[in-house]
């Protein structure tokens, strides 16, 4: 699987948008990009992904640039349950193939 | 749902003695997971099953671990003897195939060897 390149920390005003960046620029033509995000004590929680295509649900968006080389997850307004470590996987979309976690990025949403 | 069910929540335990962790998937879920995470090393992938098979446990550390998964509902991952370095945090995951291809996890036990 392509690796990723996210930054370490980012902060964020409540109640503002919070875009979160994941270069992957050897990704292949087969991979999905996935974001998880783990709350301090949980377990990683599935948030979204998508192939090329722009994708949105309930609790995110994720826009992938049209060379695929990089995306952005957007959390359009911020509140302080969404600090937490934002993890950007890309893998080949076959059941039971592995998800292999970078370092993540460290989200904090100040008040 | 119940979403993935593990136990216990902590754990303090004595190196040298035998460590069980336990995991319930979610049901229908045909693949399961177990994960372990450090301060040092992240979340690592130590060994899944699917069917209750044992597919890859290349992440498995050392002789002293191991996983077992008698039925669809249950599986164990087990120390024995444990150390301190196996202190961390670890999670069981489990996901259905052809559904989103995703991942759902426990909220993970976390063991203390002193």
């Amino acid at each position: 699987d392509a690796k990723t390149t996210q930054p370490p920390s980012m902060d964020c005003a409540e109640g503002r948008a919070a875009n979160l960046p994941c270069n992957h620029s050897t990704i292949s033509g087969n991979e999905y990009v996935y974001w998880y995000r783990q709350i301090h004590s949980q377990g990683p929680q599935y948030i979204i992904h998508g192939l090329k295509n722009n994708e949105t649900n309930e609790m995110a968006s994720l826009i992938i640039t049209e060379d695929r080389k990089s995306s952005t997850l957007i959390l359009p307004h911020a509140t302080l349950r969404d600090t937490a470590v934002y993890y950007c996987i890309v893998r080949v979309d076959t059941t039971g193939n592995q998800f292999y976690f970078g370092t993540g990025t460290s989200l904090t949403v100040i008040p | 749902d119940a979403g993935v069910i593990q136990s216990p929540r902590h754990e303090v335990t004595e190196m040298g003695q035998e460590v069980t962790l336990r995991c319930k998937p979610i049901s229908g879920h045909d693949y399961l997971f177990w994960y372990r995470q450090t301060m040092m090393r992240g979340l690592e992938l130590l060994i899944y099953f699917n069917n209750n098979v044992p597919i890859d446990d290349s992440g498995m550390p050392e002789d002293r671990f191991s996983a077992k998964m008698p039925n669809a509902s249950f599986s164990t991952l087990k120390i024995q003897p444990s150390e301190p370095r196996d202190s961390a945090v670890y999670f069981c995951a489990s996901s259905r195939t052809g559904w989103k291809n995703t991942i759902y996890f426990g909220e993970g036990s976390w063991l203390t060897v002193v």
